[in-house]
């Protein structure tokens, strides 16, 4: 099993520019999560699912979309990338009970906007 | 509100000696604990977790953590430290829903020196 893996690994975009970043995971996990990691801060929650077709807001929502359409996969948009957007995201995936909580992480994608 | 306090942002040993990390939570009922580590350009990856029982939980690579709810904290133990334990620790607590989402401290970061 590959666990969690995210697309890409690394990315530069220019500010006001839009992307994609892709979580898959292969353990069949209900809840996917995504956040972003910046020095000193731990990592915040961007948004989460708790199941296929359902989105909802984490703590530091603003300027990201996402998207659950396949249970295995979570994509997060940026629609206008700005310089505060630079930092290192992370998806996770999690079962429900008894596993619920025990977060798996991808290895991350780190985005920086000029 | 649900957080999580990691007093100790970076911390040097000399490999060999003992370790300790300190964790604080807050949190009303008995909160679910996790410890999980960052090795450097990697993912996290979970060393222990205390849902309820026996105060004193084994993790991986050594690692033990014990929770004492009068002081409201889940401290990070190894009695010797090996170089490759470098890297970023993180404390999170099980947030108050049934969705799985974590709430991460602001990370310590381990250095041992030779």
């Amino acid at each position: 099993n590959a666990g969690v893996t995210q697309t890409p690994k690394f990315r530069v975009l220019k500010t006001g520019q839009s992307m994609t970043l892709l979580c898959a995971q292969d353990m069949n996990h209900e809840y996917m999560y995504w956040y972003r990691q910046d020095p000193g801060m731990g990592l915040r929650l961007i948004h989460y699912s708790v199941g296929e077709g359902t989105t909802a807001k984490g703590e530091v929502p603003d300027g990201y979309n996402v998207s659950r359409l396949k249970k295995q996969n979570f994509l997060l948009g940026l629609e206008s990338a700005a310089p505060s957007q630079t930092s290192v995201y992370f998806c996770a995936s999690s079962p429900t009970r008894p596993g619920l909580y025990e977060q798996y992480f991808g290895p991350g994608t780190r985005l920086t906007v000029t | 509100a649900q957080s999580v306090t990691q007093p100790d942002i970076h911390i040097t040993v000399s490999e060999g000696a003992s370790l300790e990390l300190r964790c604080n939570y807050s949190y009303g009922a008995t909160p679910y604990l996790f410890w999980y580590v960052q090795s450097p350009g990697q993912g996290l990856q979970l060393l222990l977790k205390y849902f309820s029982g026996d105060t004193l939980v084994q993790g991986i690579k050594g690692f033990e953590a014990e929770f004492k709810r009068s002081q409201s904290s889940f401290n990070l133990r190894k009695p010797s430290v090996h170089w490759s334990d470098a890297a970023e620790y993180f404390c999170a607590v099980g947030a108050a829903s049934n969705t799985g989402k974590l709430i991460f401290g602001q990370g310590t970061t381990l250095q041992v020196k030779p």
